[in-house]
């Protein structure tokens, strides 16, 4: 059972591209948690989606990002635009319940906008 | 609104010496709370966590945390670190309250430095 995949590990992108990063969720769980880290810091939390539905967006910026989780295949997370504040390391958690109490991370995708 | 502290944001301790990682939460109700390893350029590893019961637990590679709600603490031990224990650490806490269905709440992490 492969643990959660996140891919690419690394992105590169200029100022004013968009950047789509991908979690595809352990076998069987159909929770999808992202979070932002930024250097220095701790993770922060941005959205919560079930399948098919966002749960809880409280902590994604207003503009330029979104998040899916659709029926089949990953979940996407998109920043539109993306500027220099933007570089971070993105991770994604996921979840057999519909609690966060059995979340398991994966490797995360170092973002970085030039 | 959930916060966590972790007052050290390096410590240093000598392989075989025993380790302490403070973690302070604020939080209405009894939280969920968790500690996390994070390797260089990895992702997190779940190393521990709470959510009711008895207020010591045990977890993964010898260690262990005690929930003190008097204290708002939920600090990290292990008796004796081994090289291999450098690496990152994150407290978390999770709100109980609507089934604990948020997203964590993540402390800024303490750096772990292991010396010869």
């Amino acid at each position: 059972n492969a643990g959660v995949m996140q891919n690419p590990r690394h992105l590169v992108r200029r100022r004013g591209q968009e950047a789509r990063l991908r979690c595809s969720p352990m076998k069987g769980h159909s929770h999808v948690y992202w979070y932002r880290q930024l250097p220095e810091e701790g993770l922060k939390f941005m959205v919560y989606l079930q399948k098919e539905n966002i749960i809880d967006e409280s902590g994604m910026p207003k503009e330029r990002f979104s998040a899916e989780f659709p029926k089949e295949g990953p979940s996407i997370l998109r920043i539109q635009q993306v500027v220099r504040g933007d570089s971070a390391a993105y991770f994604c958690a996921s979840s057999p319940f519909t609690t966060n109490t059995e979340a398991f991370f994966g490797q995360g995708t170092r973002l970085t906008v030039v | 609104a959930q916060s966590v502290t972790q007052p050290d944001i390096h410590i240093t301790v000598s392989e075989g010496a025993s380790l302490e990682l403070r973690c302070n939460y604020s939080y209405g109700a009894t939280p969920y709370l968790f500690w996390y390893v994070q390797s260089p350029g990895q992702g997190l590893q779940l190393l521990l966590k709470y959510f009711s019961g008895d207020t010591l637990v045990q977890g993964i590679k010898g260690f262990e945390a005690e929930f003190k709600r008097s204290q708002s603490s939920f600090n990290l031990r292990k008796p004796s670190v081994h090289w291999s224990d450098a690496a990152e650490y994150f407290c978390a806490v999770g709100a109980s309250e609507g089934g604990g269905a948020d997203g964590l709440t993540f402390g800024k992490g303490t750096h772990l430095i292991i010396q010869p």
